[in-house]
């Protein structure tokens, strides 16, 4: 069955820093996967999609990479602020086409950003 | 444009007692799905509706879980009876439309169920 891959322990860094988050994926060939910030005590919210036909996304300080022979995304932010700390999960569609939206979630890295 | 709203937002019952959530998703959205978060661990879909029918509820408790979308607008998840296990934060997504591409979902805050 496939399975999603975080890790699960929390990932300390300081101000400025470039935050580098990692998703690995196993018996599956996702045609997407999306990336989502969890506050706490609030729902998910979506950051950003990348597709399997693209190397690489960026949104403002935020980058995202799709190995599909590696099947592993990173998710990298980049001049970290302390605003930035969050849970971040990464979703990926199902291998059935037939319920293309149904999304499985990792169980997220939680990123912490010091001054 | 208005988010996706949840009630309760904490609810505290005993074992074996019944419990309701209600969830309204944003205007216009045609996918509304229910996720279970138990506490470090991602969101696990329930239910998902197209309008007001089951897309797919393969990972719901049929037992004690139910779930309805009438009307194809707002919908309610009940647990009868709550099981200490299902203490988590019940979240509800809604999304455009249901495509073979790739949908965004929008979440709401989520109701924090706590079972004694």
């Amino acid at each position: 069955s496939q399975k999603i891959e975080q890790n699960s322990e929390a990932l300390n860094i300081q101000e400025g820093k470039t935050a580098t988050l990692t998703c690995n994926y196993t018996n599956y060939s996702p045609a997407y996967l999306q990336w989502y910030r969890q506050d706490p005590g609030r729902g998910p919210v979506f950051l950003l999609l990348i597709r399997e036909n693209e190397k690489e996304k960026r949104k403002e300080r935020l980058k995202v990479t799709f190995d599909t022979t590696l099947k592993q995304s990173l998710f990298h932010i980049t001049a970290s602020q302390p605003a930035d700390s969050a849970t971040y999960l990464c979703a990926l569609p199902p291998t059935d086409t037939g319920t293309a939206s149904k999304l499985t979630f990792g169980t997220g890295t939680r990123l912490q950003v010091t001054l | 444009e208005a988010g996706v709203a949840q009630s309760p937002r904490y609810k505290i019952i005993e074992k074996r007692q019944s419990v309701a959530f209600w969830c309204n998703p944003i205007s216009g959205h045609a996918t509304l799905y229910w996720y279970q978060q138990i506490l470090g661990q991602g969101p696990k879909l329930l239910i998902q509706f197209q309008n007001n029918g089951v897309v797919d509820d393969s990972q719901l408790p049929k037992d004690r879980f139910s779930a309805e979308r009438l009307k194809g607008v707002d919908s309610t998840l009940k647990i009868q009876p709550a099981k200490l296990e299902d203490s988590a934060v019940y979240l509800c997504a809604s999304s455009l439309v249901s495509l073979a591409g790739a949908d965004t979902q929008y979440f709401g805050p989520g109701t924090r169920l706590t079972v004694l």
